[in-house]
């Protein structure tokens, strides 16, 4: 099974200000057809996760371009450029190259 | 907008059996895998169990394996999560999720349904 390890756990981040977050995987997520399947996804208090990033660093559709992912071999990174309010929420990567596929733990996001 | 809703979720006794269901409306559902992904209470994300998009191929998280099983009926635009000999370690709420296959992603999910299993 894959272990993707999150870091940090949590932040406080003032608002205007960049957040990142890590997210190493255990094992190479290249897939055998070439593509490497490392989703980010946003979870807001009471709600249902949302995709934001997808294949490493493809941005989903209606997500604003503040949200970036980045990949160098097995790490990976979700930066938010300016935090708003509205970021609020729990972050977790998601690995879908190889089953079963497996959740980072979240990284709980906070305003300071 | 393309939308899954989930029900069946419920109070039930360890050991118990429960069948929970996800409806697609909006989009041609026969189309799309659908993963079952659950989250306990105040902790993060699993991956549970993943149908493809004729029912061709299943595959589960080992938690569950031989204890659920998944299906779909594609006439009435649903998946289903059959559990059974449940837990107290299977209380939490439950999504279905859309899958596209090309994209590598799960870009729909449902509002999920509550299962709390305990005596």
């Amino acid at each position: 099974e894959i272990v993707l390890t999150q870091t940090p756990l949590s932040s406080a981040v003032t608002l205007g200000q960049p957040a990142s977050i890590s997210c190493r995987s255990s094992q190479s997520l290249l897939h055998s057809d070439g593509n490497t399947y490392l989703s980010w996804l946003q979870q807001r208090p009471g709600q249902p996760p949302r995709l934001l990033i997808y294949k490493s660093s493809n941005r989903f559709v209606g997500v604003p371009d503040r949200f970036s992912g980045s990949v160098a071999g097995t790490d990976f990174t979700l930066k938010i450029s300016r935090v708003e309010a509205d970021d609020v929420a729990v972050y977790y990567c998601m690995q879908a190259t190889q089953y079963p596929y497996t959740f980072g733990q979240g990284t709980k996001l906070e305003i300071k | 907008q393309m939308q899954l809703v989930e029900s069946g979720g419920g109070v039930v006794q360890p050991g118990s059996s429960l069948r929970l269901s996800c409806a697609a409306s909006r989009f041609t559902f026969s189309n799309y895998g659908v993963h079952w992904v659950r989250q306990a209470p105040g902790k993060g994300l699993e991956w549970v169990a993943f149908i493809a998009f004729d029912g061709s191929n299943e595959y589960y998280a080992d938690s569950v394996k031989g204890r659920f099983t998944v299906s779909r009926d594609n006439s009435k635009d649903t998946v289903y999560l059959q559990m059974n000999s449940l837990r107290r370690d299977d209380t939490a709420v439950y999504y279905c999720a859309k899958w596209l296959v090309r994209g590598g992603y799960m870009d729909v999910w449902g509002k999920g349904t509550t299962v709390i299993v305990s005596s």
